[in-house]
């Protein structure tokens, strides 16, 4: 399975402070997505970063992929309350739909 | 404006009874999905169609029937609810399945409960 599994699976961090998540995957894929999850909400996408590209910035948002060790990385910088949610790695290969993680859940603390 | 909406956005049942969730978007794409998240927050797909087609059938009882009318509908019918089927029920859409760069945008769940 190519499923990307998150780490950790909870993190609790201060406002201001800079979160990481990380994602590793079993196969080779096409591109590699993040999403976010607020409590009781559908998922939002946050960022896609192809297998040819090492790192991607949107916002507050820094992706890096490492394809030689297959995994991801999703950094944010100077963390809000409203950035409280679940994070998601998604990993799509071939014609196949994306096959979500199991997600990391973020606390930020005002 | 909605870009992906589900309806109803809660379900409350008893076991063995027949429902359906409805899955409309507005964004023009080819490829409808329905996911199962389940208490520990894991997502897995259950159906994909690309216009109007069966493309995906993951492993799913065949109690679940999606029907796609059109485009820009996708339905999901349950027969004899079982406990087991409690979750929540997410609709997704994409421009096209596979190849670069398909971002999915998905619905507000249905949050189903089986009594």
């Amino acid at each position: 399975s190519q499923q990307g599994e998150e780490d950790p699976q909870a993190l609790s961090i201060q406002e201001g402070e800079n979160a990481t998540m990380n994602c590793s995957y079993k196969t080779s894929i096409n591109n590699l997505q993040w999403y976010r999850q607020n409590s009781g909400r559908g998922l939002v996408h946050l960022i896609l970063i192809r297998s040819n590209e090492r790192e991607k910035h949107s916002g507050r948002l820094r992706v890096t992929l490492d394809t030689s060790k297959k995994s991801s990385s999703l950094l944010i910088t100077a963390s809000r309350a409203a950035d409280t949610a679940s994070y998601f790695c998604a990993t799509e290969a071939g014609n196949t739909p994306l096959v979500f993680g199991k997600g990391t859940r973020l606390s930020v603390i005002a | 404006d909605t870009a992906v909406s589900q309806t109803p956005k809660y379900l409350v049942t008893q076991m063995g009874n027949d429902k359906s969730i409805k899955c409309e978007q507005n964004l023009g794409h080819d490829t409808m999905y329905w996911y199962k998240q389940d208490s520990k927050k894991f997502l897995k797909i259950m159906f994909s169609y690309n216009n109007k087609e069966l493309i995906i059938n993951e492993t799913v009882p065949n109690r679940f029937s999606p029907k796609s009318p059109d485009k820009a509908h996708l339905n999901l019918h349950i027969n004899s609810l079982e406990l087991g089927d409690s979750a929540v029920y997410f609709c997704a859409s994409s421009q096209e399945t596979g190849g670069p760069g398909n971002e999915q945008f998905f619905g507000p769940g249905t949050r189903l409960t089986v009594l």
